[in-house]
């Protein structure tokens, strides 16, 4: 079975700094990956996905995230925090095998401060 | 472009009181169409999920049904609300098959009080 752990409930960073979000996620075979933003009161909208291929990958809002699968982890990365990036943010791991249906983390919430 | 609308945005219902969301999406044909539910402070649950007309799997042993008369209507229900029923419900729409790799689009939700 497919599962998804984001090690982090909660995080605060100043704004201008960077983050990263952790996910590690348990899958047999080649896993397809997602990271998901949902700000408060809102329903989830797709940041990057992992398919294949190069294992860095770009997403919307200057967010990357970089497969690795010795570690079976996917975590997520910005270089530099903005305000607006205060949300909550699901990993989620899907696979061909179980009709691309995905399974989500429980969320990570990320506080940006002054 | 793709939309998908869910509605009512919020909803307040008594115990024992039937339910009716009801999700479309706009743009696409034949997508695959999910719903979830979000309990506080938690992750998402899938509820139901739909490759076609009138195909439903339920993920999960519930008070809630699901059922999709149109190719891109998707609709949750129930006859009796429970407490435990509360909850932000989402709906959500991917392409079908490999096209769609899973990659899915939410709606806005609709937060469901049961009192």
């Amino acid at each position: 079975a497919q599962s998804v752990t984001q090690p982090d409930i909660h995080i605060t960073v100043s704004e201008g700094a960077s983050l990263e979000l952790r996910c590690n996620y348990s899958y047999g075979a080649t896993p397809y990956l997602f990271w998901y933003v949902q700000s408060p009161g809102q329903g989830l909208q797709l940041l990057l996905k992992y398919f294949s291929g190069d294992t860095l990958v770009q997403g919307i809002k200057g967010f990357e995230a970089e497969f690795k699968r010795s570690q079976s982890s996917f975590n997520l990365r910005k270089p530099s925090v903005h305000w607006s990036d205060a949300a909550e943010y699901f990993c989620a791991v899907g696979s061909r095998s179980n009709d691309y249906k995905l399974s989500f983390g429980a969320g990570t919430t990320v506080t940006v401060r002054a | 472009s793709q939309t998908i609308h869910q509605w009512p945005a919020t909803l307040v219902q008594p115990v024992g009181s039937p339910l009716s969301l009801e999700c479309t999406v706009e743009g696409t044909s034949n997508p695959n169409l999910y719903w979830y539910r979000q309990a506080a402070g938690r992750g998402l649950q899938l509820l139901f999920y739909s490759v076609g007309i009138g195909q439903i799997s339920s993920e999960v042993p519930q008070n809630l049904s699901a059922s999709r008369p149109q190719d891109r209507q998707f609709i949750l229900s129930s006859k009796k609300l429970l407490l435990s029923d509360s909850g932000f419900y989402l709906c959500a729409w991917s392409a079908p098959g490999l096209a769609g790799a899973g990659s899915q689009y939410f709606g806005p939700g609709t937060r469901l009080t049961v009192l």
